[in-house]
């Protein structure tokens, strides 16, 4: 199981320029989501998705598009990529754990740093 | 609004030096609090999940508490090898996907 992997692990944009981060996971988790990390702030959730097909905002998701075709991958566009981008990107996938109290348990991959000059 | 904390930002101990780390958060509707290690340059390792006052889980040298305002994380007798940035995020709200992450703490044991 190589659980969630991410692609690229790096990447430089100019201002203006587009791209795509892949996001896969092995683990047929229904839900999916993409965060970013900026320094001493928390994660913050940008896009999430219930299932394939589904997508929905998260907290911060202006300037992002986000695809889900296939189960096991989510997709995170950036149109047009703005210096105000420049963070680590994580993507993380979870099932649903039922009972008294159901929640997700998040499993992350290993992050993209993208950098917007 | 809903909101996680995380004392202190940064702690620094020597090995064996059992500590503690807080998360104390504000949410409407807990459904379940999650701790992660984070090693410089990797993506959260998932650690545990509390979802009820008074629960406990223990993991090696580590062991996780919650009450209605916060959650610890007790650290008993930790190595170098402990030292990661430790986040605290809770999942609120009656249904949805409402994840709110703690800052973390930067957890240092020196040899």
């Amino acid at each position: 199981n190589a659980g969630v992997t991410q692609t690229p692990k790096f990447r430089v944009l100019k201002t203006g320029q587009s791209m795509t981060l892949l996001c896969a996971q092995d683990m047929n988790h229904e839900y999916m989501y993409w965060y970013r990390q900026d320094p001493g702030m928390g994660l913050r959730l940008i896009h999430y998705s219930v299932g394939e097909g589904t997508t929905a905002k998260g907290e911060v998701p202006d300037g992002y598009n986000v695809s889900r075709l296939k189960k096991q991958n989510f997709l995170l566009g950036l149109e047009s990529a703005a210096p105000s981008q420049t963070s680590v990107y994580f993507c993380a996938s979870s099932y649903l754990r039922g009972g008294v109290s159901s929640y997700n348990e998040q499993f992350f991959g290993p992050g993209t740093r993208l950098t917007v000059l | 609004e809903d909101q996680v904390t995380q004392s202190p930002e940064a702690l620094r101990l020597q090995e064996g030096e059992s500590s503690s780390l807080n998360c104390s958060y504000t949410v409407s509707g807990l459904r379940g609090l999650f701790w992660y290690r984070q090693d410089p340059g990797k993506g959260p390792e998932f650690l545990f999940t509390l979802y009820s006052a008074g629960e406990e889980k223990e993991k090696e040298r580590l062991k996780a508490t919650l009450t209605k305002k916060e959650s610890f994380l007790h650290i008993t007798a930790p190595k170098p090898e402990d030292s990661a940035t430790y986040l605290c995020a809770v999942q609120a709200g009656s249904y949805g996907q409402n994840f709110v992450f703690g800052p973390g703490t930067r957890l240092s044991v020196l040899p």
